[in-house]
C-alpha cells in the first residue's frame, strides 16, 4: 500500500465548476496536511493546511480532513484556466519527512 | 527576502561525473531538505539537516552526499553519475519540525533539472 494514494488524473473541469481532489493516507501519526500547487516545470507552490478534523476555507479552496478514515481533500471552487496544475498531498508527521502522493493534473478547460 | 534559492537551474552530465547542487535560504529557518522528482511521481526525501554540522539519510539517499556549514546553505553532491539520477532536485526549508503550528510548512526553490547521459 502508497504512503500517500491520490485520485488518478487528469481531472478535466469547465471554467467555473468545482474539482473535487482526493488523498488517503497510510500512517495513522500524520499530523498535518498540505496541499501543493505544481505548475508544469516550476517548484511547489503551498496552497493550503490543515491540521483538525473538520473544512478549512480559504477563498476559493476548501480542505476538507477526516484522520478517523484516513482521508484529506482539496475542493477548487469556481476554477480558473490559472488553476491548471498539479496539486500534491502531503501528511507530515512529527520526524522531517513531508510524504507526497504522486499529485492529481487539474485541467480547467474554458 | 529571496527564499530558497537553488543554482544551477539545468545541468547535463556524463555517466561517471561528479558535481554539486547548491541551495542557499534566508529565511533563518533551521530545517533544510533535498527532494528528488521522476516523472509523474510525488516527491522522494534524499537527506535533511536540523541544523548546521547535522545531517541525517531520507528514504534515497544512495549516491548523494551533503553538508552543512553553515545555517543558509545545504548543497548535495553527486559521486558517480548515473543515469538513474536523471531527475529534478529541490531543496526545501523550514523553520521547525513540530507539526501542527504552521511553523513546520517547507518551503520550496525552484529546483535544478539534472540529465545524465
Amino acid at each position: 500500500q502508497k504512503e500517500v494514494e491520490q485520485n488518478s488524473g487528469p481531472l478535466s473541469v469547465p471554467e467555473g465548476a468545482i474539482a473535487s481532489l482526493n488523498c488517503t493516507y497510510s500512517d495513522r501519526g500524520s499530523q498535518s496536511f498540505f496541499w501543493y500547487r505544481q505548475y508544469s516545470g516550476k517548484s511547489p507552490e503551498l496552497i493550503m493546511s490543515i491540521y483538525s478534523n473538520g473544512d478549512k476555507e480559504d477563498g476559493r479552496f476548501t480542505a476538507q480532513l477526516n484522520k478517523a478514515s484516513q482521508y484529506v481533500s482539496l475542493l477548487i471552487r469556481d476554477s480558473q484556466p490559472s488553476d491548471s496544475a498539479t496539486y500534491l498531498c502531503a501528511p507530515y508527521r512529527d520526524d522531517y519527512k513531508l510524504s507526497f502522493g504522486a499529485g492529481t493534473t487539474v485541467t480547467v478547460r474554458a | 527576502n529571496a527564499g530558497v534559492t537553488q543554482t544551477p537551474k539545468f545541468r547535463i552530465l556524463k555517466i561517471g561525473q561528479s558535481m554539486t547542487l547548491q541551495c542557499t535560504q534566508d529565511m533563518n529557518h533551521n530545517y533544510m531538505y533535498w527532494y528528488r522528482q521522476d516523472p509523474g511521481m510525488g516527491l522522494k526525501l534524499i537527506y535533511y539537516s536540523v541544523g548546521a554540522g547535522i545531517t541525517d539519510k531520507g528514504e534515497v539517499p544512495n549516491g548523494y552526499n551533503v553538508s552543512r556549514s553553515t545555517t543558509e546553505d545545504f548543497p548535495l553532491r553527486l559521486e558517480l553519475a548515473a543515469p538513474s539520477q536523471t531527475s529534478v532536485y529541490f531543496c526545501a526549508s523550514s523553520y521547525s519540525r513540530v507539526a501542527g503550528g504552521g511553523r513546520e510548512t517547507q518551503y520550496f526553490g525552484p529546483g535544478t533539472r539534472l540529465l545524465v547521459l
